[in-house]
């Protein structure tokens, strides 16, 4: 069965610095893809990023950019230019999209933002 | 974009009542929905996954009988919770996997109250 591991429960960051929040995986699988869910106060699930495991570039969306090692199976996310906006729950996920496969998500990375 | 319109938004109901949750796909046919249930600062627990015009598979430890899922038709599935118990309050969302490669679409939440 696959596995999500996040292990920074809280992480802070000052306002415009730079912040990584760290997530491991286990899996025997070869194609599927991770995510990164931010979930604000609302409690909405919102997508900040998704990354296909095939490709080897590692994915960006303005701020927010992915350190995926496949190999390692580590899939780390690091905002940029923090902003208040960002202050969330963060979750990292595992899942096969095609087929309609459930997503294994981890414990989440509560982020407060200072500033 | 997919859009998942989940209602009521927050529920209070009296112990012994059900409580019906809907989960609507808006512009797209849902084939699959997931149904997920989360406690303050915890992350998203999968309950079950619902496929259309077939019975729901639920994760072990989920009563059946007590969260009732029924997915109809490609655009509209439910999960009632019967006999609610104050241990059911919580917050409940759903997910389906979106068109092509846009990932899962979540709803935005139910939170459920029961005195």
């Amino acid at each position: 069965a696959q596995t999500v591991t996040q292990s920074q429960p809280e992480m802070s960051v000052q306002e415009a610095e730079t912040v990584t929040l760290s997530c491991t995986y286990d899996t025997s699988e070869s194609d599927y893809y991770l995510f990164w869910y931010k979930q604000p106060p609302s409690r909405q699930m919102i997508l900040v990023i998704r990354q296909e495991a095939y490709k080897q570039q590692n994915a960006t969306e303005n701020r927010f950019s992915v350190n995926f090692q496949k190999a390692a199976k580590s899939f780390s996310l690091k905002i940029s230019d923090s902003q208040l906006g960002d202050a969330a729950m963060y979750f990292c996920a595992y899942g096969r999209v095609r087929g309609g496969n459930k997503l294994v998500f981890g414990a989440g990375t509560i982020l407060r933002v200072k500033s | 974009g997919a859009v998942v319109s989940q209602h009521p938004s927050w529920v209070i109901c009296k112990s012994g009542t059900s409580v019906k949750i809907e989960c609507r796909s808006l512009d797209f046919q849902a084939t699959t929905m997931f149904w997920y249930r989360q406690f303050p600062k915890q992350s998203l627990m999968l309950m079950a996954t619902s496929n259309e015009g077939s019975k729901a598979t639920y994760e072990q430890g989920v009563e059946k009988d007590k969260f009732l899922i029924n997915h109809a038709s490609l655009t509209l599935s439910t999960l009632t919770v019967t006999s609610a118990h104050p241990e059911d309050s919580s917050f409940y969302i759903c997910s389906a996997p979106g068109r092509g490669d846009y990932g899962y679409t979540f709803g935005s939440g139910t939170r459920l109250t029961v005195v």
